[in-house]
């Protein structure tokens, strides 16, 4: 069935680095893509999608491309801010409104 | 906007009680909505898929008459766990697509409900 992995958590870097979170998919069919971050204490929110092979998502800084050849959607960000900190959901919609999601990764910015 | 609530924000009850859970949109119409339940380190499952008036569609390996869904109406679903045993505790969030928002296929995510069984 479909799934998706996401690398394990958590993610630990300082201000202004570097930020990238690996997504791969498994899918039949051509699902759209997206990237849900969860602040603490509040719900999943949608950082950013893509619905179709190279297409990129951007929101925020943040930015996923649509690489069907790898079935991926990582996650980047140039410059992570510690108001990043929060977990990120990557999850695939196989176009039947439903989400399957991967399992969370912590991004934990120190100043 | 896009705005989902839900209540309580955790409980606690005694195994064999039953534990009603709101899910409310708050500024926009959802015609659709999805209850998820999470285990600590693993991802959101989707547990059932709601549309306003009419019966759950249940996923696959869940139970039906344990978990009761009603969306009676369109800014409210409620997901009953009857009862309920500590295999049932865990997280449990909701999300609505609907009218009157800014993406009309784009799940808006309550805060989620955590549950403990006793």
């Amino acid at each position: 069935g479909d799934s998706v992995t996401q690398m394990e958590g958590p993610v630990t870097l300082s201000e202004e680095a570097f930020l990238t979170i690996n997504c791969t998919y498994t899918a039949t069919g051509y699902p759209s893509l997206f990237w849900y971050v969860q602040y603490p204490g509040e719900g999943l929110q949608l950082l950013l999608k893509a619905t179709k092979a190279d297409d990129k998502g951007s929101n925020k800084g943040f930015e996923a491309t649509y690489r069907k050849e790898t079935t991926s959607f990582h996650l980047e960000k140039g410059s992570v801010q510690v108001s990043d900190s929060a977990v990120y959901f990557c999850a695939l919609s196989p176009r039947n409104d439903k989400l399957i999601f991967g399992t969370g990764t912590r991004l934990q910015v120190f100043p | 906007g896009a705005v989902v609530s839900q209540h309580p924000s955790w409980v606690i009850c005694k195994s064999g009680t039953s534990v009603k859970i709101e899910c409310r949109s708050l500024d926009f119409q959802a015609t659709t909505m999805f209850w998820y339940r999470q285990f600590p380190k693993q991802s959101l499952m989707l547990m059932a898929t709601s549309n306003e008036g009419s019966k759950a569609t249940y996923e696959q390996g869940v139970e039906k008459d344990k978990f009761l869904i009603n969306h009676a109406s369109l800014t409210l679903s409620t997901l009953t766990v009857t009862s309920a045993h500590p295999e049932d505790s865990s997280f449990y969030i909701c999300s609505a697509t609907g009218r009157g928002t800014a993406s009309t296929d784009t799940q808006y995510f309550g805060p989620g409900t955590r549950l403990t069984v006793l």
